[in-house]
């Protein structure tokens, strides 16, 4: 089966610092990965999606950027966090080509930037 | 689009009322429909799902129904539970069937049950 593994669960980051939270999917080849964040009370913003290694679609202009270095594993990162850059986010994945067009979600990583 | 900007409407029911949380989807091309709880603190998980060739579909507990003349999704929940509690989210696939669209979410409904 299918599961799909994101990390950290909590983060406490100074403005400035670098982020980085990472996504894996296991039991599944060539997913679709995406990122989205959530501000408390909110929906779902896309932030990146990609379909490939190397592939990166970014839907929001913004201070983070994403990177799949393998197939099963997509990375958001920051070089400088700002305080806006709060809330939580979410990895995502799905398999179009494997019919499954649902997105199945990570735990989510909640990042407060002080 | 997305609604990211805009606070949760909020639905309370009585525990063992059924609830009916509404969405108005935007693309008339759109042939895939999930529906979506987050509990606090957690991602969306999967509730139900359903195509546009269906106008309702069952689960335990849930039903979704579909209404393509009006581009309207709804989800029952029969005999709401507190556990029911959460963010309910509907979302569309306008290119089901092979092309690589995104799923487009809704805005969200936040559902209180009430001991």
């Amino acid at each position: 089966s299918q599961t799909i593994h994101q990390w950290p669960a909590t983060l406490v980051q100074p403005v400035g610092s670098p982020l980085s939270l990472e996504c894996t999917v296991e039991g599944t080849s060539n997913p679709n990965l995406y990122w989205y964040r959530q501000a408390a009370g909110r929906g779902l913003q896309l932030l990146f999606y990609s379909v490939g290694i190397g592939q990166i679609s970014s839907e929001v202009p913004q201070n983070l950027s994403a990177s799949r270095p393998q197939d099963r594993q997509f990375i958001l990162s920051s070089k400088k966090l700002l305080l806006s850059d709060s809330g939580f986010y979410l990895c995502a994945w799905s398999s179009p080509g494997q019919g499954i067009y649902g997105y199945t979600f990570g735990s989510g990583t909640r990042l407060t930037v002080v | 689009g997305e609604s990211v900007g805009l606070h949760l409407p909020t639905l309370s029911v009585q525990e063992g009322d059924n609830s009916i949380i509404n969405c108005a989807y935007s693309n008339s091309a759109s042939d895939y429909f999930i529906w979506y709880k987050q509990e606090s603190g957690k991602g969306p998980q999967f509730i139900i799902d359903i195509r546009s060739n269906m106008d309702k579909r069952q689960g335990q507990r849930v039903t979704v129904l579909l209404n393509k003349t009006v581009k309207h999704l709804s989800l029952q929940i029969a005999a709401t539970q507190p556990g029911d509690s959460a963010v309910y989210f509907c979302a569309e696939n306008p290119f089901y069937g092979g092309s690589q669209g995104n799923l487009i979410f809704g805005k969200g409904t936040k559902l209180s049950v009430k001991p």
